[in-house]
Parts: C-alpha cells; sequence; structure tokens
C-alpha cells in the first residue's frame, strides 16, 4: 500500500479564495483524521469519520471549514473563504480500529497551505 | 477523559550521549501510548506503541519506552543520539475506544555533534 496520500503537497493561494485538501486514506482503513499543525498550537484535531461518517468535528474552528468523506476511499477538507491566519499544514490520517485494540494512526505527507 | 503532557518543549543533547523525552499521561481507562517522529518537513512516523502487553517497548531506530503505571509516565529513551535523531518527538494517547488520537506538544531534539 502506498500509505495516506495528500494532494497537493504545497497550495499557496490569495487571501478570499476556496481551498480544497485531499486524501486517501490507507484501504481497509475505517477512520480518517484531518490534523492541523501551527508554530503556535501545535496539532490540532479537526475531525475525524468513521466508515465516512463524521463522528467529531468540535475541532473546526468555524463554518468557513468543512469536510466530506463519500467514499472510503476519498476525503477532502474545504476552506472557504480562506484567510491567512489558516496558514498551517494540514494532515490526514487513516487507522483501522482492531479487535485485539492494536492500531496506530498512519499519517500522510501534509499539505502545506499559506494563505497571503 | 485522556491527555498526555510533554515535559520539555526543547531538549539538546550532544551526538553520542542519551536521550531521555518525558511524558506523563492521564487515562480513565487502560492506555495505549505511543511516540511519534516528525522530520522537518516530514509527516509523522510511528515510532513505538503501548497496548497493554509488555511494559518496557522497543521501536524503530533504538528507541524505547516504559511504561509505569504508578508514575503515569511513558519516556521515551535511547542510550546514545544520532545526529538523524534530531526531529520532533510527539507522544500520543488514544481514547478508550481507540479511535481518537490525542498529541501532546511535542518536544524538539536537537542533536550537537
Amino acid at each position: 500500500d502506498a500509505g495516506v496520500i495528500q494532494s497537493p503537497r504545497h497550495e499557496v493561494t490569495e487571501m478570499g479564495q476556496e481551498v480544497t485538501l485531499r486524501c486517501k486514506p490507507i484501504s481497509g482503513h475505517d477512520y480518517l483524521f484531518w490534523y492541523r499543525q501551527t508554530m503556535m498550537r501545535g496539532l490540532e484535531l479537526l475531525i475525524y469519520f468513521n466508515n465516512n461518517v463524521p463522528i467529531d468535528d468540535s475541532g473546526m474552528p468555524e463554518d468557513r471549514f468543512s469536510a466530506k468523506m463519500p467514499n472510503a476511499s476519498f476525503s477532502t477538507l474545504k476552506i472557504q473563504p480562506s484567510e491567512p491566519r489558516d496558514s498551517a499544514v494540514y494532515f490526514c490520517a487513516s487507522s483501522r480500529a482492531d479487535r485485539d485494540m492494536n492500531t496506530e494512526a498512519f499519517f500522510g505527507q501534509g499539505t502545506r497551505l499559506t494563505v497571503v | 477523559a485522556q491527555s498526555v503532557t510533554q515535559l520539555d518543549s526543547h531538549v539538546s543533547v550532544s551526538e553520542g550521549t542519551p536521550v531521555l523525552l518525558r511524558c506523563n499521561y492521564s487515562s480513565s481507562y487502560s492506555p495505549s501510548l505511543f511516540w511519534y517522529v516528525q522530520h522537518p518537513n516530514k509527516g509523522l512516523q510511528l515510532l513505538l506503541k503501548y497496548t497493554s502487553a509488555a511494559t518496557l517497548v522497543k521501536g524503530i531506530n533504538g528507541f524505547e519506552a516504559e511504561f509505569k503505571k504508578s508514575e503515569t509516565s511513558f519516556h521515551l529513551t535511547k542510550p546514545s543520539a544520532h545526529m538523524s535523531d534530531a526531529a520532533e518527538y510527539f507522544c500520543v494517547v488514544i481514547s478508550h475506544n481507540f479511535n481518537k488520537f490525542y498529541f501532546g506538544s511535542g518536544t524538539k531534539l536537537n542533536v550537537k555533534p
């Protein structure tokens, strides 16, 4: 498996524009997480899905942020409109619940977003 | 509720000397604990994990961690630091239903030649 795949790796956009980040989880994983990493706040969990259903979106900062998971192999995180303070590295991760409690999260390489 | 506290935001060691990165956890249940490493401009990679088996866990690149319930600690150690170990390290606890990962604030390890 190629691991968790995120695109694009880098995104530079102007304030006010819509930004869409994409993630392909590892096949067979039933959990998908979106994290944001900044120097000031570290790693923050934005939202996670189980079997394509959003379970906890309490970390989504504002209504400008939305996430979808239309199927088991694809998720998007959208920011509309984007603002300079959204500049961060956004990570997608996936995991699989294991009855033996043997699970770990696999992370993508991240998307570095810069809003100017 | 689960949480982890990483006691040091920065640790600096000389190459060839031991590494100790501290982590304390809080959990209402028997926790599953992880250490992840993030090299500059890279994603996060699993170093090791504890899931209620042996209390001393060995991971990749010579790292290990010991789960101490009495101290609620899961410190990461390595006998001899290498320049390539310079990175940021995150201690992580997973929720009791094994679907939510709680990250510590991270410890940046600097290795001096």
